[in-house]
């Protein structure tokens, strides 16, 4: 089975703080997303990426950054933290939405 | 713009009577559409996905799930409810014809209460 490891189950940060939050990836996969997760309104995508040094913009991109310098992780960066980034983050990939995603565990983020 | 919309936040059933938890789309063309369940404080897991074909379709844990293309649908079912199953459950759609935004775009979500 496809395996999505998130690095971090609980985070705990300081306004202001570069927050990084990292997701490996064991098959292979071309496509990675980050999602936040916040009560009422489901998963938003904030970026996702295709292949190695590729991102795309998602729904809610600001205030994050990501990379992909490998293809099996994907981070996401938050260049300085603020209590709305307050979230669970959930990291995904998936060969193609055919077979749809699989997601880690995710990172439940606070900041404080 | 594509989109899927669970109308309910939350849905309570008895043990052991039928549920449903509903999921209404709007793409242009055939969609993909997934459900997917969230147990406390973890990832999202696949539960089935409708394609093409048959429109019922069956996945983990004794769900089913009906494709209805008049009405936009692809409720959620199971025939006989379990305490275990109580849980989040996202409703997830793709528009096959966005060939380079393989990107899925999830409902609200649902909480599933099943009472002893």
């Amino acid at each position: 089975d496809v395996k999505v490891t998130q690095s971090s189950r609980y985070l705990v940060k300081r306004t202001g703080e570069k927050v990084f939050l990292e997701c490996v990836q064991d098959m292979d996969h071309e496509n990675m997303f980050w999602y936040r997760q916040d009560p009422g309104l489901g998963l938003r995508l904030i970026y996702f990426s295709y292949d190695v040094k590729m991102k795309e913009k998602g729904d809610i991109p600001e205030g994050y950054s990501v990379s992909r310098e490998k293809k099996e992780r994907f981070s996401l960066i938050l260049e300085s933290a603020s209590t709305n980034q307050t979230s669970m983050y959930l990291c995904a990939s998936s060969m193609d939405s055919y077979y749809g995603y699989t997601f880690g565990s995710g990172t439940r983020l606070t900041v404080v | 713009a594509q989109s899927v919309a669970q109308p309910e936040d939350q849905v309570n059933v008895a043990e052991g009577n039928p549920l449903t938890v509903k999921c209404t789309y709007s793409v242009s063309g055939n969609p993909y559409l997934f459900w997917y369940v969230q147990y406390p404080n973890r990832g999202l897991q696949f539960l089935l996905k409708y394609i093409t074909g048959d429109n019922l379709v069956k996945g983990s844990y004794g769900f089913e799930a009906e494709f209805n293309k008049s009405q936009t649908s692809f409720h959620l079912k199971k025939p006989s409810a379990l305490v275990s199953d109580s849980a989040l459950y996202f409703c997830a759609v793709r528009d096959p014809r966005s060939y380079n935004t393989d990107k899925l775009i999830f409902g609200t979500g649902t909480r599933l209460q099943v009472f002893p």
